[in-house]
């Protein structure tokens, strides 16, 4: 097992275009997140699975976002109308249910020109 | 609401010296508590969590103290190498609910050589 997986590394994108990003979390991992972080702040909540089922949203999780783990294996990000504002680092973690702390991936960084 | 606060952006230390960085938070649901440790292109690492029925978890050079009352919590590296220059992020979970993590800001830490 290689650890958490995000792909694409890097996405630039024009505003208004769609993106989807992907993440592969440690196989016997039953929950996986979705953090966001921009310059100079901490990573912040966006939402987490456990298995398939979607349990919890932040705010920060508008309309246009939104987030799939089809069974209960790898879950993809999706942002339609991209805004400049959505630029940031989205980062993918996943953990067992006896929490010990998550394992990030190396994160997807959207640029929105 | 900053729920989780690290109030100094960077600290600098000499190689061998002890560093020590400081958090504090303001949810009393949080009884777990976590230190990443992020390089530049990286996602976060998971470095050292103290439940709250502890007040000292030690692993080898890293050591996490716990001050309840206070709301504050701190980590000790002893002693400092230029392999631990990195952005520190403390972090802090119920242990119920999902283990939704609530991140700081985040340290940098300079080690000079």
């Amino acid at each position: 097992d290689t650890g958490v997986s995000q792909d694409p590394r890097h996405k630039i994108t024009k505003r208004g275009q769609n993106v989807t990003f992907r993440c592969d979390p440690i196989s016997e991992h039953n929950r996986l997140y979705w953090y966001r972080q921009t310059l100079g702040q901490g990573p912040e909540f966006l939402t987490y699975f456990q298995n398939e089922a979607q349990l919890e949203k932040s705010r920060l999780l508008s309309d246009r976002f939104s987030a799939e783990r089809p069974k209960g294996s790898f879950s993809t990000l999706e942002i339609q109308r991209t805004e400049q504002g959505d630029s940031a680092m989205y980062l993918c973690a996943s953990s067992l249910l006896q929490f010990e702390g998550y394992t990030f991936g190396s994160g997807t960084r959207l640029t929105v020109v | 609401d900053q729920q989780v606060k690290q109030n100094s952006p960077s600290l600098s230390v000499q190689e061998g010296r002890i560093s020590i960085l400081n958090c504090d938070y303001t949810n009393s649901m949080f009884d777990y508590f976590l230190w990443y440790k992020k390089y530049p292109a990286e996602g976060p690492t998971f470095l050292i969590s103290i439940s709250s029925i502890k007040d000292k978890n030690e692993d080898g050079r890293f050591t996490v103290f716990l001050n309840k009352s206070a709301k504050h919590l701190s980590l000790h590296i002893v002693p400092s190498q230029p392999g631990d220059s990195a952005v520190y992020f403390c972090a802090a979970s119920p242990h119920t609910g999902g283990f939704k993590t609530i991140f700081g800001a985040g340290t940098r830490l300079f080690v000079k050589a």
